[in-house]
């Protein structure tokens, strides 16, 4: 089975810190997501790799960037985390076919204060 | 940004009820699309994929449509359970320049069974 894991599944930050976000996929996908979810607003996605070092942005990439240095590693990370980044973030995996169907880690809630 | 519609919103059903729900799409470009199961408190999990116009797929009491001239898809449920509560999202993808493609999510339709 396809596990895709992300590194926390609640977090709480202040204003201004650095946030990272980890993702880790165990089957070695081409591609790799990383979606905010809100209510009412649906998933919308921040930034995507096709492979490593590649990375393209997505509808939302302001205040994020993203680092694909592993094949299976994908992060997220908030330069400056601010109140409006308060979100469900989710990671997902997928091989590079462009019907291929992506698969999706559990989640991050993360507060920012 | 690509518009995909999901109508209805939410919705409730009694347990026994057959229901279906739509996503519209732009049907420029077209190459994908994708419908999701959202239970609470899980991960997204992949439902059907469907490229071609006229493609139908199903999955023992759920099955889907696909109209790329027209840009939309159906999603049918017969006889709801209430296993069957989640949010179904589909998703789009079009061709975007060359090699690219660009994804997009709907915003989902919340399904709830009542038994």
């Amino acid at each position: 089975d396809v596990k895709v894991t992300q590194s926390s599944r609640y977090l709480v930050k202040r204003t201004g810190e650095k946030v990272f976000l980890e993702c880790v996929q165990d089957m070695d996908h081409e591609n790799m997501f990383w979606y905010r979810q809100d209510p009412g607003l649906g998933l919308r996605l921040i930034y995507f790799s096709y492979d490593v070092k590649m990375k393209e942005k997505g509808d939302i990439p302001e205040g994020y960037s993203v680092s694909r240095e592993k094949k299976e590693r994908f992060s997220l990370i908030l330069e400056s985390a601010s109140t409006n980044q308060t979100s469900m973030y989710l990671c997902a995996s997928s091989d590079r076919g462009t019907t291929d169907t992506q698969y999706f880690g559990p989640g991050t809630r993360l507060t920012v204060l | 940004i690509l518009n995909v519609e999901q109508s209805p919103q939410s919705l409730h059903v009694q347990e026994g009820d057959s229901t279906n729900f739509t996503c519209s799409f732009p049907s420029s470009n077209f190459y994908a699309l994708h419908w999701y199961r959202w239970e609470t408190a899980k991960s997204p999990e992949a439902l059907f994929v469907m490229t071609l116009n006229g493609d139908e797929k199903k999955k023992g009491r759920i099955s889907a449509t696909l109209n790329t001239k027209e840009g939309y898809s159906y999603l049918y449920i017969k006889g709801s359970q209430p296993e069957d509560s989640a949010t179904y999202l589909c998703l789009g993808g079009w061709v975007s320049g060359g090699s690219n493609y660009k994804l997009t999510f709907g915003k989902g339709t919340l399904l709830t069974v009542n038994p």
